[in-house]
């Protein structure tokens, strides 16, 4: 079974809105991960967090990790267009990822 | 830096031919991943590597399925023979794994481009 699941599975939200995204896993980590996958491509690193961090900041991006409820968010703030892609959560040990979110930013 | 390179970025082959996708991951790393993407499945991963060494191939789907990692700066994942629903992009993906081999891979990920296959 898939370790990270993200949800919701589809977001679709106007430019300049925050996007929140929700990740949640089943078994203890030391870490997890934020990518981003453009239509057809590959993946692309957003940020980490360590089990030990509460949030985390990079740019426009807000991670929290709550490990008492094994659930992790992505917060993107004052979306782009270009923010349009899918999103991913992956945890370290078992390497397995979710299906990922489908952020839909309209103009 | 190239990144990793993939080929062929796109593969149309018929049912029962052998299929052979390439993978050079990025200079110096030494954690290699291959995974399989499709609309029903998601991102699932199919096998990693750390040092050459396959660590996890639990995700292999079959026995049709093999890869190889001759030495640190070549993969390949073989299909044979192959099925219509081995249709999927696979990815490959490096990084620098710092710790013990088998350990937690605290590494961000690097992707390929992705190779498309599909099988009639």
């Amino acid at each position: 079974s898939q370790q990270g699941e993200e949800d919701p599975q589809a977001l679709s939200i106007q430019e300049g809105e925050n996007a929140t995204m929700n990740c949640s896993y089943k078994t203890s980590i030391n870490n997890l991960q934020w990518y981003r996958q453009n239509s057809g491509r590959g993946l692309v690193h957003l940020i980490l967090i360590r089990s030990n961090e509460r949030e985390k900041h990079s740019g426009r991006l807000r991670v929290t990790l709550d490990t008492s409820k094994k659930s992790s968010s992505l917060l993107i703030t004052a979306s782009r267009a270009a923010d349009t892609a899918s999103y991913f959560c992956a945890t370290d040990y078992q390497l397995i990822w979710g299906a990922g979110t489908k952020l839909i930013i309209k103009p | 830096d190239a990144g990793v390179i993939q080929s062929p970025r796109h593969e149309v082959t018929e049912m029962g031919q052998e299929v052979t996708l390439r993978c050079k991951p990025i200079s110096g790393h030494n954690s290699l991943f291959w995974y399989r993407q499709t609309m029903m499945r998601g991102l699932e991963l199919l096998i990693y590597f750390n040092n050459n060494v396959p660590i996890d191939d639990s995700g292999m789907p079959e026995d049709r399925f093999s890869a190889k990692m001759p030495n640190a700066s070549f993969s390949t994942l073989k299909i044979q023979p192959s099925e219509p629903r081995d249709s999927a992009v696979y990815f490959c993906a490096s990084s620098l794994q710092e710790g013990l081999a088998g350990g937690p891979n605290t590494d961000t990920q690097y992707f390929g481009p992705g190779t498309r296959l599909t099988v009639l």
